[in-house]
């Protein structure tokens, strides 16, 4: 089992802030970061799959960096709104086998 | 397109009964894994298929695990003489090649009493 791990567990941030937290994951044997979005009774959602040390994607208001050499990843979301309340989710992709970590879960409040 | 399906999506069942959770991936997926997912955690890899061969199964807990996707489509995943620890959401993704995107299944939340 591969440790992930993300902090913090959880935050709240107010409508039009802006926040970001990390992932963090072994750096030797790396093969591809995934970020997935999850609401509550929903599936978890695909919103990046990083590659590249150095990669940064962008999706939206949500961006997503990436230091392989290192073994973190950060995730922003820039003036959050009410409707990115969800947990966050990274895996570690080491050939094809996904660890996730435990989450974010972001709060947005009005 | 249609997603990832998983049947049933609740089960309750009791302790000692077999059950068999169904997953049909989205068409022409190559990849597909089954995960179990404890509340307020991550999903927890169980095992893995590349079209219908069982190329992982490390994530297995015990021996009373097996999943089988004999024609490279449907999965099944199968836990013999339940127990209680067994209850868990279990969740299956699939992916049109090992290193793209998961796709997520809504999951069977199996409840053993």
């Amino acid at each position: 089992i591969l440790n992930v791990e993300q902090s913090p567990q959880s935050l709240h941030v107010q409508e039009g802030d802006s926040t970001n937290f990390t992932c963090s994951f072994p750096s030797s044997n790396f093969y591809a970061l995934h970020w997935y979005r999850w609401e509550t009774a929903k599936s978890p959602e695909a919103l990046f799959v990083m590659t590249l040390n150095g990669d940064e994607k962008k999706k939206g208001r949500i961006s997503a960096t990436l230091n392989t050499k290192e073994g973190y990843s950060y995730l922003y979301i820039k003036g959050s709104q009410p409707e990115d309340s969800a947990t966050y989710l990274c895996a570690f992709m080491d050939d094809y086998k996904l660890s996730f970590g435990a989450g974010t879960t972001v709060t947005v409040r009005a | 397109g249609a997603g990832v399906s998983q049947s049933p999506r609740y089960k309750v069942t009791k302790r000692g009964q077999d059950v068999a959770l169904r997953c049909d991936p989205i068409s022409g997926h190559v990849s597909l894994y089954w995960y179990r997912q404890a509340l307020g955690q991550g999903p927890e890899f169980l095992t893995y298929f590349n079209y219908e061969a069982q190329q992982d199964k490390s994530g297995l807990p015990n021996d009373r695990f097996s999943a089988e996707r004999p024609e490279g489509s449907i999965s099944t995943l199968t836990i013999q003489r339940t127990e209680q620890r067994d209850s868990a959401m279990y969740r299956c993704a699939s992916s049109p090649g090992e290193s793209g995107e998961q796709y997520f299944g809504p999951g069977t939340r199996l409840t053993v009493t």
